[in-house]
């Protein structure tokens, strides 16, 4: 599977948008680009993901270059229960189960 | 709640022993993965299993094994314990085995302390 970067930390103020950038230059044809959060030590939670069309559900957009070299997950009005470990990964289509967490993005939403 | 079930929540034991963990999937869910969590690091894939079957293997270690049941549940076991297998274990569950389909849930996580 391809690796992702992430920026290790990032702010937000409550209320404003949370854009949180993910590089996967090396990304296939075939992978999928998958978002997760996980807040203090729960178990992380599945947001969002796509192929190369952006998204929108309930929880946030993605937003994936044409080129499907990097993407962008939007919280649109980020509130401090938002504060949480973003996972950008990406995921094959026929080898998904090896999904390779790498470090994510601490977002910090502060009042 | 994200309906993934994992048994016990805290674990605590003594080096050398073996404990095993439990998972229930997702209602109509048929993988299920294991990773570990140490403190302060990332989540480590450990196996995925898709209706009985052994579907993709990470960096687990020798010392463990895992199984999927007819049921769908699942149990990782965990052999000759050190220290250093003191972390969070997750399961997660997900539709299909990759593709579209494998947006995986997560379950509340299992705390394995080994002193």
């Amino acid at each position: 599977d391809a690796k992702t970067t992430q920026p290790p930390s990032m702010d937000c103020a409550e209320g404003r948008a949370a854009n949180l950038p993910c590089n996967h230059s090396t990304i296939s044809g075939n992978e999928y680009v998958y978002w997760y959060r996980q807040i203090h030590s729960q178990g992380p939670q599945y947001i969002i993901h796509g192929l190369k069309n952006n998204e929108t559900n309930e929880m946030a957009s993605l937003i994936i270059t044409e080129d499907r070299k990097s993407s962008t997950l939007i919280l649109p009005h980020a509130t401090l229960r938002d504060t949480a470990v973003y996972y950008c990964i990406v995921s094959s289509n026929t080898n998904a189960g090896k999904s390779t967490f790498g470090d994510g993005t601490t977002l910090t939403v502060k009042p | 709640d994200s309906g993934v079930t994992q048994t016990p929540k805290h674990l605590i034991t003594a080096t050398g022993q073996r404990v095993t963990l439990r998972c229930s999937p997702r209602s109509g869910d048929l993988s299920v993965y294991w990773y570990q969590q140490s403190l302060d690091q990332g989540l480590q894939f450990l196996i995925q299993y898709y209706n009985g079957e052994e579907r993709a293997k990470g960096n687990i270690l020798e010392r463990f094994s895992a199984q999927q049941f007819p049921d769908l549940h699942s149990e990782l076991n965990l052999s000759s314990l050190e220290l250093g297998d003191s972390a969070l274990y997750f399961c997660a569950s997900s539709v299909g085995a990759s593709g579209r389909g494998n947006e995986q849930f997560f379950g509340p996580g299992t705390r394995l302390t080994v002193l």
